[in-house]
């Protein structure tokens, strides 16, 4: 099974400021068919579900502001909050898709500092 | 409105079972990969299972297989799941969520609370 690690698990960011999550998978989730990550970004909020922010990696899903921002190939992934807002705190999770089995992160939660 | 919305949660002794609702709206159900996916109180995520568009294949967690059971019926825009079986460690809010092509959940219910304690 792919092993999805996020560090830090914590942090604190001043508002305004920028924040950085890295998720690092135990093998690569690079799709041969179509040349695409199978790797997503989610942000949840306390007592709410998950909500789907980053697709393929870098792909925005639609309505998310454009201050969040994926990156990365292979095994190697960053989720980047480039300007905090109050609004962002939450905790953040990647995901990955493989063969019939889907798996999370740990989780990183982002607080204001 | 688009939304899911999960029913059927509850507080049940280990060994008992369950039967998970997610009634699905304002959507095309019937042409999209349907998940149940768990959370642990104070935990992460935790995929459970998935049933195709059409019901033909479904795949499990491996410490769910042969005790939970998903299934649909798009002509009444549901998903389901029975929960057999159930341990302590299956104490979690369980998630419908809508499966798109590229692997992810782009659509969430709110959840549903089972708790498994004696």
């Amino acid at each position: 099974d792919i092993v999805l690690t996020q560090s830090p698990d914590s942090l604190a960011v001043s508002l305004g400021e920028r924040a950085t999550i890295n998720c690092k998978s135990s093998q690569s989730v690079l799709t041969s068919s179509n040349n695409k990550h199978y790797l997503a970004w989610y942000q949840q909020k306390p007592g709410h579900p998950p909500k789907l922010l980053i697709y393929w990696a870098s792909t925005r899903e639609s309505g998310v502001p454009d201050r969040f921002s994926g990156s990365g190939s292979g095994t190697d992934f960053t989720l980047t909050i480039s300007s905090l807002q109050a609004e962002d705190v939450a905790v953040y999770f990647c995901q990955q898709y493989y063969g019939t089995l889907w798996t999370f992160g740990q989780g990183t939660k982002v607080e204001i500092k | 409105q688009v939304q899911l919305v999960e029913s059927g949660g509850g507080v049940v002794q280990p060994g008992r079972s369950l039967r998970l609702s997610c009634a699905a709206s304002g959507f095309n159900f019937s042409i999209y990969a349907m998940h149940w996916v768990r959370q642990a109180p104070g935990k992460g995520l935790e995929w459970v299972a998935v049933m195709s568009y059409d019901g033909s294949q479904k795949y499990y967690l491996e410490s769910v297989r042969g005790r939970f059971t998903i299934s649909r019926d798009n002509s009444k825009n549901g998903l389901y799941m029975e929960v057999n079986s159930l341990r302590p460690e299956d104490t979690a809010i369980y998630f419908c969520a809508r499966g798109r092509i590229y692997g992810a959940f782009d659509m969430w219910g709110q959840g549903a609370m089972v708790t498994v304690s004696s």
